[in-house]
């Protein structure tokens, strides 16, 4: 089975600041790790992804996230925080092992990031 | 322009009736999705679908019906409608791949089951 922890309900950063939302997976193979945004009254939108490779991912609109296969975490980080960047962020992710289905995503419970000035 | 279409964005019902929710890709994206919002939950999969009339459960199926008779339409039916089910919907799409590709989402569907 897969599943994805995200710790915190709720961050909060002053603009100018470095951000970091958390989280954390299990997997029975190697993780496919995504991160998507989701704004007031829209759907999610994708902003960066895992597969293999570099375990410092870079995204959209600034951000970037360290895969680290000891500590089972994928957070996302942002060198310096917008207010524009105050939104709901999902953590996901799929097992290599699982069969078929395609892209079928196993989603956190989401962080609400708060920027303020 | 291309995209993922939801509609309606809106939908109040009573419990009992029936309720179709309409999704529309024009990626030709082969997969398709359908997953509810709750607070506390995050997004949980209903149902998802590898291709035209293929289709298969997610973690929530029950209580729900889809079908898929052309790659481009995915349409999520409650069946009989009840209270647990006010939720928002989401239905997305995803080219095919090894599991890398992402998630395109529509913008939702806010359903009140009254």
């Amino acid at each position: 089975a897969q599943s994805v922890a995200q710790p915190e309900d709720q961050v909060n950063v002053a603009e100018g600041n470095p951000l970091t939302v958390k989280c954390t997976y299990s997997v029975s193979g190697n993780p496919y790790l995504f991160w998507y945004v989701q704004y007031p009254n829209r759907g999610l939108q994708f902003l960066l992804k895992y597969i293999t490779g570099d375990n410092l991912v870079k995204g959209s609109y600034g951000f970037e996230a360290e895969f680290n296969k000891s500590q089972t975490s994928f957070h996302l980080k942002k060198p310096s925080a917008l207010v524009s960047d105050s939104a709901l962020y999902f953590c996901a992710v799929r097992d290599s092992l699982l069969t078929g289905g395609g892209n079928k995503l196993t989603f956190g419970t989401g962080t609400q990031l708060k920027v303020e000035l | 322009d291309a995209g993922i279409t939801q509609s309606p964005r809106y939908k109040i019902t009573e419990t009992g009736r029936q309720v179709t929710l309409m999704c529309h890709q024009t990626w030709s994206h082969s997969y398709m999705f359908w997953y509810r919002q709750d607070l506390g939950h995050g997004l949980r999969l209903i149902y998802y679908s590898a291709a035209a009339d293929i289709t298969d459960k997610g973690e929530v199926p029950d209580g729900y019906v889809v079908s898929r008779s052309k790659t481009e339409n995915f349409p999520l039916t409650l069946e009989s409608a009840t209270r647990s089910q006010t939720s928002v919907y989401f239905c997305a799409s995803s080219a095919p791949g090894q599991g890398g590709s992402p998630l395109h989402f529509g913008n939702g569907t806010r359903l009140t089951v009254t």
